[in-house]
């Protein structure tokens, strides 16, 4: 069975600029959550999905943000990029209780 | 859950030592608490989910507890090995949210 997918695997963009990372959860779980993970930190999270719906939101700012398309799959939108939103972002997709990962999207901001 | 702390930041061990670790929350408001290792360019791969006081769970050599009422959790490593080397991550559930609020994580190397 496939797992939580994300693309791209790596980006590198220039300040200012505006980037789009998708993500395709498990089959059959309706839920997706995005999280920020800066190096020595946790994972921080952003949004979280369900059912197309926002269910929940970090404390990021407007420049952030998600959809869920009808088929589960997610898209995070950051615009206006920053110095400081080079991170690996994670997206995790969860039927109850339990979620399950992707590998993350490591984005290079310059 | 606004603050998941862990302990320790780093630790290294022999190969063939059991270890420990702890992971702590407010015990206000609780209602889950997620366990993860997390091996470096794989990813976090979920080891426990645990809400009630008192849980243990098991998993191989890997097991953890839960004391909701004090607000804590030791995720314990009998006989580490190599591949036991990454990084272990907790993160607690509040009551009525939706969001994992991670711990910093402890990074543990098995040395062979």
């Amino acid at each position: 069975d496939a797992g939580v997918t994300q693309s791209p695997t790596h980006l590198i963009k220039t300040r200012g600029q505006q980037v789009t990372l998708r993500c395709s959860p498990i089959s059959g779980h309706k839920s997706v959550s995005w999280y920020q993970q800066v190096l020595g930190q946790g994972p921080q999270f952003i949004f979280q999905y369900y059912e197309k719906e926002e269910r929940g939101r970090g404390n990021f700012p407007d420049r952030f943000s998600a959809r869920q398309f009808p088929n589960y799959s997610s898209e995070l939108n950051v615009n206006a990029l920053l110095l400081g939103d080079s991170a690996l972002y994670l997206c995790a997709s969860s039927l109850i209780t339990e979620a399950f990962f992707g590998q993350g999207t490591r984005l290079t901001v310059v | 859950i606004l603050n998941v702390e862990q302990s320790p930041q780093s630790l290294h061990v022999q190969e063939g030592d059991s270890t420990n670790f702890t992971c702590s929350f407010p015990s206000s408001n609780f209602y889950a608490l997620h366990w993860y290792r997390w091996e470096t360019a794989k990813s976090p791969e979920a080891l426990f989910v645990m809400t009630l006081n008192g849980d243990e769970k098991k998993k191989g050599r890997i097991s953890a507890t839960l004391n909701t009422k004090e607000g804590y959790s030791y995720l314990y490593i009998k006989g580490s090995q190599p591949e036991d080397s990454a990084t272990y991550l907790c993160a607690g559930v509040g009551a009525g949210s939706y969001q994992l609020t991670f711990g910093k994580g402890t990074k543990l190397s098995v040395i062979p």
